[in-house]
């Protein structure tokens, strides 16, 4: 089955520590791979993407992605959380070669002060 | 503020009654795209239209539909409501398709009683 996977319901790292969010991916075509963030009652907002080019992605608020073909993986990171990081965070897969669109389970991350 | 307008914020509604969602994307985009996002289900993709044209299909249950009108915005139609239908129904934006940033809407929370 064609999905995505987000293994972690909850991620609790300390502040100042580094943080990983995981995904890992199955699709049948090519990627496109995208990180998405929710703060409580509000709408998702980009984070960062990969298309093509470079494995490692750098986004907004420090954030960075690496895509690992061979582990289909796209795992979430960012060398020093925040306590204004905390927030539900959504991996995101288009299938290009089908044109669908997936969305994992969210992670919720709390960042300690 | 993402650019993505959607109306109304809330709706309260019975079993068995039918509700329009209305979505304004943000000027200059031309897809848009519906979301389902519910406890038990996360977040899935509903539909997507591209100018005015239907360009990808996800969960969609038959009972729902929607359209892309000539200024771009968009309607999702739920009919014969159920009380599973009860969630928070997103709406994005984005330029072209596939490899593009989507852009969010606050979204709509739907009650079905």
């Amino acid at each position: 089955a064609q999905s995505v996977a987000q293994p972690e319901d909850q991620v609790n790292v300390a502040e100042g520590n580094p943080l990983t969010v995981k995904c890992t991916y199955s699709v049948s075509g090519n990627p496109y791979l995208f990180w998405y963030v929710q703060y409580p009652n509000r709408g998702l907002q980009f984070l960062l993407k990969y298309i093509t080019g470079d494995n490692l992605v750098k986004g907004s608020y420090g954030f960075e992605a690496e895509f690992n073909k061979s582990q289909t993986s796209f795992h979430l990171k960012k060398p020093s959380a925040l306590v204004s990081d905390s927030a539900l965070y959504f991996c995101a897969v288009r299938d290009i070669d089908f044109n669908k669109f997936y969305f994992g389970s969210g992670t919720k991350l709390n960042v300690k002060p | 503020d993402s650019g993505v307008t959607q109306t109304p914020k809330h709706l309260i509604t019975a079993t068995g009654q039918r509700v329009t969602l209305r979505c304004s994307p943000r000027s200059g985009d031309l897809s848009v795209y519906w979301y389902q996002q519910s406890l038990d289900q996360g977040l899935q993709f509903l539909i997507q239209y591209y100018n005015g044209e239907e360009r990808a299909k996800g969960n969609i249950l038959e009972r729902f539909s929607a359209q892309q009108f000539p200024d771009l915005h968009s309607e999702l139609n739920l009919s014969s409501l159920e009380l599973g239908d009860s969630a928070l129904y997103f709406c994005a934006s984005s330029v072209v398709q596939e490899g593009d940033t989507q852009y969010f809407g606050p979204g709509t929370r739907l009650t079905v009683l």
